[in-house]
């Protein structure tokens, strides 16, 4: 089946890193997707990652991939108040088709 | 590269009345996604579209939501007879295609049945 969970909440201070947790249920899955959403705005595509990749790296973005144990996680370096959103991870299954399957989102709040 | 745009932005509707929403895609992307999201969830799939072919449908799509893309460009949303449980935010997105898998996505319709 198709699954996706996240944690529900993360609060880190200005400077530090933050890490945001995702895991999955469909081995089948070829790409993981971080998508941050803001207030009232639909989702910015932060970076994604195809299955056959353990890391990707985007400037202050580490996106690690764990397939085994159907673990993804997005690092965010020197975490800035302009990071305070709901971020969520998505997967594209493995079937055809073409829909993504997203988590309920994670809401970081970032303390200056 | 203007993004995706959807229209309206908000829609306000009483209870039995029918809406339709627009999508207009990023330029030559020649698939085009439906979702929609709640409060406190992640977005839901609803259809997909390639080039003006509706190739799949959620099981969320009930018999009073259509989604057309008459010339593989724009695409609406119809939903008939609302319903309160209609009330959400309505995300459009589109994909280039051709081997790519990227998801963009416009900044949704949000509807309110009252």
């Amino acid at each position: 089946g198709e699954d996706v969970e996240q944690s529900l909440f993360l609060s880190v201070r200005e400077g530090d890193s933050s890490v945001i947790n995702c895991t999955y249920t469909d081995s089948s899955s070829t790409y993981l997707y971080w998508y941050k959403q803001e207030p009232g705005a639909g989702l910015q595509l932060l970076t994604y990652i195809f299955s056959n990749m353990d890391m990707k790296q985007d400037q202050r973005l580490t996106v690690l991939l764990n397939k085994k144990d159907k673990h993804l996680s997005l690092r965010i370096a020197d975490t800035q108040t302009g990071d305070s959103a709901i971020y969520f991870c998505a997967e594209k299954p493995g079937e055809y088709g073409n829909k993504l399957v997203f988590g309920a989102g994670t809401i970081l709040r970032v303390k200056s | 590269d203007t993004g995706v745009s959807q229209d309206p932005r908000h829609k306000i509707t009483k209870r039995g009345q029918n809406v339709t929403f627009r999508c207009d895609p990023i330029s030559e992307h020649n698939r085009l996604y439906w979702y929609r999201q709640t409060l406190g969830q992640g977005p839901e799939f609803l259809t997909y579209f390639q080039n003006e072919a509706q190739l799949e449908k959620s099981r969320l799509l009930s018999d009073r939501f259509s989604a057309e893309r008459p010339k593989g460009s724009f695409s609406t949303l119809e939903i008939q007879r609302t319903e309160q449980g209609d009330s959400a935010m309505y995300l459009c997105a589109s994909s280039p295609g051709r081997g790519t898998y990227e998801q963009y996505f416009g900044p949704g319709t949000r509807l309110t049945v009252t």
